[in-house]
């Protein structure tokens, strides 16, 4: 089944103690790319990567890191996590950056940093 | 930068027509997408407009207008599963070509 995967789907944790989200796709996706979504604002681009090795900020990047060492993977990186770190995230994948083609979104993962 | 703007909340009985309307501020614009998310899910693809004019799917249609820097995703023969919120997202060319933006999103709200 064509899905992306992420994980953890829930996660509470303390201010400062690292966390990674992971976001995996089977469908053999040139793009990938990670959301929050939080009430009022909708979805907020964090980082987005057009290709293996290629990453770009989003809107919303400060306190994130991403890396893209596979096609089929996309890990969120929190360093140190802060409370307005606390959201729900999304991680999408598409066949292709350049076109607007549908973006296939992970089922999300809610974060609560205390 | 980019700035799209959609009405928070439409209410409608079932069988009625919703029209969501999405104006966006952008430069250099390439294209207007449309994705429903229910409640605790995770947002799916409607559709796609790149060009003037109307593209239908089912029961579900959206159009746009280039010139006006409006578009509108039409919702027909309403159900209740129809229930949702629905977000505009926006791609520029002149921007890093990556990167897409959500309007805040409409929840629709179907009453029997």
């Amino acid at each position: 089944e064509a899905q992306v995967t992420q994980n953890p789907r829930y996660l509470i944790t303390v201010t400062g103690k690292k966390l990674t989200v992971t976001c995996s796709q089977n469908m053999n996706h040139e793009y990938m790319s990670w959301y929050r979504q939080d009430p009022g604002l909708g979805l907020r681009q964090i980082y987005y990567s057009m290709n293996v090795e290629v990453t770009d900020k989003g809107d919303v990047p400060e306190g994130y890191k991403v890396s893209r060492k596979e096609k089929r993977n996309f890990p969120l990186i929190l360093e140190s996590p802060s409370p307005n770190q606390t959201s729900l995230y999304f991680c999408a994948s598409s066949e292709q950056g350049y076109s607007n083609q549908p973006q296939h979104f992970g089922d999300g993962t809610r974060l609560s940093i205390l | 930068g980019q700035s799209l703007e959609q009405p928070s909340e439409v209410t409608a009985v079932e069988g009625a027509i919703v029209q969501i309307n999405c104006t966006y501020q952008t430069s250099g614009f390439y294209g207007l997408s449309w994705y429903q998310q229910h409640d605790g899910g995770a947002p799916t693809f409607l559709s796609y407009n790149a060009l003037d004019g109307l593209e239908e799917t089912g029961r579900f249609s959206s159009f746009l207008s280039r010139s006006d820097s409006y578009g509108y995703l039409l919702l027909q023969e309403l159900q209740m599963k129809d229930s949702a919120s629905y977000f505009c997202a926006v791609r520029s060319s002149t921007d890093s070509w990556g990167k897409l933006q959500f309007g805040a999103g409409t929840q629709v709200v179907v009453t029997p």
